[in-house]
């Protein structure tokens, strides 16, 4: 079985200061990893997504990532955010075989303060 | 615009009432799910369907039901909602199983 742990379920921070979000997952196989973002009262749109290849991950809005697999982890980054980046990040992970479904974290509400 | 509509967009229920949340997707992707989301919990799948005509048990599937008759529809059934079941509910499909998956805006179901 898989699963995804964000360590931290607010990140406060000030308008133009970088941020990172922490992601840590476990899987018995290679994972296919994800990072959604939940702005208020909509669904989930896809930030990023790390198949194979680069472990630096670009995504849109600014936002990118990095896989570790010896540390489990898939961290995003921002170097400067903006008011609108306020909203809830999820990580995921995707099993390539079996059942196959997304698996998420439990969330990050990150707050841009000005 | 190409996506995924679910509907209701919001629903209040009465507990032991029977209901079922529809889903539809025009993008003719292979794949289906249903999540639900609850607050510190994340999304947590209840049924997916790989293909149409198949279907298969999430991580939370008692109490509901769901059928994949067509590529397109993939709707949700509460036998008999207990209030344990208001969440939100997010139905999302994939081209396949192990690509990303795209959203629809959600259906907020309060049980009461």
């Amino acid at each position: 079985a898989q699963s995804v742990t964000q360590l931290d379920s607010q990140v406060p921070v000030f308008e133009e200061a970088p941020v990172e979000l922490r992601c840590n997952y476990s899987s018995s196989v290679s994972v296919y990893l994800f990072w959604y973002v939940q702005y208020p009262n909509q669904g989930l749109q896809l930030l990023l997504k790390y198949l194979s290849g680069s472990t630096l991950v670009k995504g849109i809005n600014g936002f990118e990532a990095e896989f570790n697999k010896s540390q489990t982890s898939f961290h995003l980054r921002k170097p400067s955010v903006h008011i609108s980046d306020t909203a809830e990040y999820f990580c995921a992970v995707r099993n390539p075989t079996g059942r196959r479904a997304l698996t998420f974290g439990s969330g990050t509400r990150l707050q841009v303060q000005p | 615009i190409a996506g995924i509509t679910q509907a209701p967009t919001s629903q209040i229920l009465a507990a032991g009432r029977r209901m079922t949340l529809r889903c539809t997707q025009d993008m003719r992707h292979n794949a289906m799910y249903w999540y639900r989301q609850d607050l510190g919990l994340g999304l947590r799948l209840i049924h997916y369907s790989n293909t149409a005509g198949t279907t298969g048990k999430g991580e939370v599937p008692d109490g509901y039901s769901v059928s994949r008759a067509n590529t397109d529809d993939f709707p949700l059934t509460l036998a008999s909602a207990v209030p344990s079941q208001t969440s939100v509910y997010f139905c999302a499909s994939s081209v396949r199983e192990d690509t990303e998956a795209f959203f629809g805006q959600g259906t907020r179901l309060t049980v009461v």
